[in-house]
C-alpha cells in the first residue's frame, strides 16, 4: 500500500509570494489533515477534510491560507502571501474512517518551506 | 520574523539498553494517546496507541505505560537499535474531538553503538 505522497518536498520563496502544497492521501481513506510543524516542535492541526468537506479549519489563518479537497481525494494547501514565520514543515496526513478519533493517521514526508 | 525552534529533550542510551520516554499531557479529558516516532526528514510514524480505558499495552518491543492520576504517559523501548535513534513524540486526544490530535513537545533519542 502506497503512502500519502506529497509534493514539492522542499520549497523556497521569496517572501509575499504565493505557494502551494499538493497532497494525495492513501487510496480509501476519507479524512485528510494539514499539520504545521515548526522545528523542535510537535505538529498542529491547520485542517481536517472528511471527504470533500472541511469539518475543522479552526487553525487555519484564514487572511492568507487556504485549501481544497474538490473531489475527496487529493488535497492542496495554499499561502498567499507568504512570510518569513511561515517558514516550517507542511505535513499532510490521512486516516481511513471520518470522524473517528481512534483511526490511525498515517502522515507523509512533508514539504519543508522556507521563506527568504 | 526569524522562528527559533525549542531545544528538544535528549535521551542518550547504549545500543542494547532499554529506553523510557515520558510525556505529561495537558487535557484530562482525553481519553485517547498515540506514540508517534519521527525520523529526520520524514513525517511522523505511528508506534503505538492506548485508551483511557487501559494503563498498558505492549507491542513489538514497545510498551505504552497510561497513569491517568497524573496524566502521564511513558513509552518503553526494549533492547533500543542504533535505528530506533529519532524524535518520539506523544499526541493526545478524545471522542468529542473527531480525530484532532494534541502533540507534546518531542524527545529526541540517540542511541550510541
Amino acid at each position: 500500500e502506497a503512502g500519502v505522497v506529497q509534493s514539492p518536498r522542499y520549497k523556497i520563496i521569496e517572501k509575499k509570494q504565493p505557494v502551494a502544497f499538493w497532497c494525495n492521501p492513501i487510496s480509501g481513506h476519507n479524512t485528510l489533515y494539514w499539520y504545521l510543524q515548526n522545528l523542535g516542535q510537535g505538529p498542529e492541526l491547520l485542517i481536517r477534510y472528511e471527504n470533500e468537506e472541511a469539518v475543522d479549519d479552526s487553525q487555519l489563518p484564514k487572511d492568507r491560507f487556504s485549501a481544497e479537497r474538490l473531489k475527496g481525494v487529493d488535497s492542496t494547501l495554499k499561502i498567499q502571501p507568504a512570510e518569513l514565520g511561515d517558514s516550517a514543515v507542511y505535513l499532510c496526513a490521512s486516516s481511513r474512517y471520518s470522524g473517528l478519533s481512534t483511526d490511525t493517521q498515517y502522515f507523509g514526508p512533508g514539504t519543508r518551506l522556507t521563506v527568504l | 520574523g526569524e522562528s527559533v525552534g525549542l531545544h528538544l529533550p535528549t535521551l542518550s542510551v547504549q545500543e542494547g539498553d532499554n529506553s523510557i520516554i515520558n510525556c505529561a499531557y495537558s487535557n484530562s479529558a482525553s481519553d485517547y494517546f498515540i506514540w508517534y516516532k519521527q525520523e529526520s526528514g520524514k513525517g511522523p510514524q505511528f508506534i503505538i496507541d492506548i485508551r483511557s480505558n487501559m494503563d498498558k499495552r505492549q507491542g513489538q518491543r514497545v510498551t505504552v505505560l497510561l497513569n491517568k492520576t497524573v496524566k502521564h504517559l511513558s513509552l518503553q523501548i526494549a533492547a533500543t537499535q542504533p535505528g530506533d535513534s529519532a524524535v518520539y513524540f506523544c499526541a493526545e486526544t478524545n471522542y468529542n474531538q473527531g480525530g484532532k490530535l494534541i502533540f507534546g513537545q518531542g524527545t529526541e533519542l540517540s542511541v550510541k553503538p
